[in-house]
C-alpha cells in the first residue's frame, strides 16, 4: 500500500492570491493525478502529474490556472492561481504504485480543503 | 471510460448486507469494475475489483453479471462505519494505471 501525505491540510485564501499543495508519497509510484471535489459533489480529475514533463491537463484545466510539477516519482505540486471563490474545494493527490501486481489501485490523500473568501 | 449507472441513495440496517447495484451497459471487454468509497472529510478509499469473475476481499464481495453490463457490491455485514458514498468506475487497466473518472456514487447510510 502507499501512503499519500498532502500539505496543507486546509486553509483559507483571500482573493487574487495562488497557494501551492504538496503531495508526498511514502512508495514509488508510477502514475500522480490531481482531483478537484466541489462542495456536495463528485471527484473532478484535474490532471495527470508527469515525472519530468508538462503535466496533462483534462477538458476544463488550463496549465495557467493549474500548475502542476513532478520533479521525482515520489512527490508533485498543485498551485492553484489567483485564485477566486469559485475555486474553493477539496484538493486531492492520488497515485498508483510502482509495483501494483496489476491491480491499478489508486491510493488517495486526505484531502487539502481550500476556502477562497 | 464507461459510464456508470449507480442510485443516488440507499439505506441499510446495521448487521444486515448492503447491495449496491451499478449499471455500465457500455463496457468494454478490457474494462474492469473498481468499486472506491468516500467516507466524509477523507480520500476515496479503494474496496474490490473485477473483469468477469465474482471476487470477494476482506472488505466486500463483488458479483458481475455474466453479460458484464450491471454489478453488485456487496457489504455482507453493514455497519455504521460502512456510511460513505460508494463508487463504481470501470475502465481498462493497463497495468501500469490509467485515470479513475468518477461518477456521482451511491450514498449509503447505515442505521441502527
Amino acid at each position: 500500500s502507499a501512503v499519500i501525505s498532502q500539505k496543507p491540510s486546509r486553509d483559507i485564501c483571500q482573493r487574487g492570491t495562488s497557494l501551492t499543495i504538496q503531495c508526498q508519497v511514502d512508495s514509488q509510484v508510477t502514475m500522480m493525478f490531481w482531483y478537484r471535489q466541489q462542495p456536495g459533489q463528485s471527484l473532478t480529475l484535474i490532471a495527470t502529474a508527469n515525472q519530468g514533463s508538462e503535466a496533462t491537463y483534462e477538458s476544463g484545466f488550463v496549465i495557467d490556472k493549474f500548475p502542476i510539477s513532478r520533479p521525482n516519482l515520489t512527490f508533485s505540486t498543485l498551485t492553484v492561481s489567483n485564485m477566486s471563490p469559485e475555486d474553493s474545494s477539496i484538493y486531492l493527490c492520488s497515485a498508483t504504485l510502482l509495483a501494483g501486481g496489476g491491480t491499478g489501485e489508486l491510493f488517495f490523500g486526505e484531502g487539502s480543503r481550500l476556502t477562497v473568501l | 471510460d464507461a459510464k456508470t449507472t449507480q442510485p443516488p441513495s440507499m439505506d441499510c440496517a446495521e448487521g444486515r448486507a448492503a447491495n449496491l447495484p451499478c449499471n455500465h451497459s457500455t463496457i468494454s471487454g478490457n474494462e474492469y469494475v473498481y468499486w472506491y468509497r468516500q467516507i466524509h472529510s477523507q480520500g476515496p478509499q479503494y474496496i474490490i475489483h473485477g473483469l468477469k469473475n465474482n471476487e470477494t476481499n476482506e472488505m466486500a464481495s463483488l458479483i458481475i453479471t455474466e453479460d458484464r453490463k450491471s454489478s453488485t457490491l456487496i457489504l455482507p455485514h453493514a455497519t455504521l462505519r460502512d456510511t460513505a458514498v460508494y463508487y463504481c468506475i470501470v475502465r481498462a487497466n493497463t497495468g501500469t494505471a490509467s485515470k479513475l473518472t468518477f461518477g456521482t456514487g451511491t450514498r449509503l447510510q447505515v442505521t441502527l
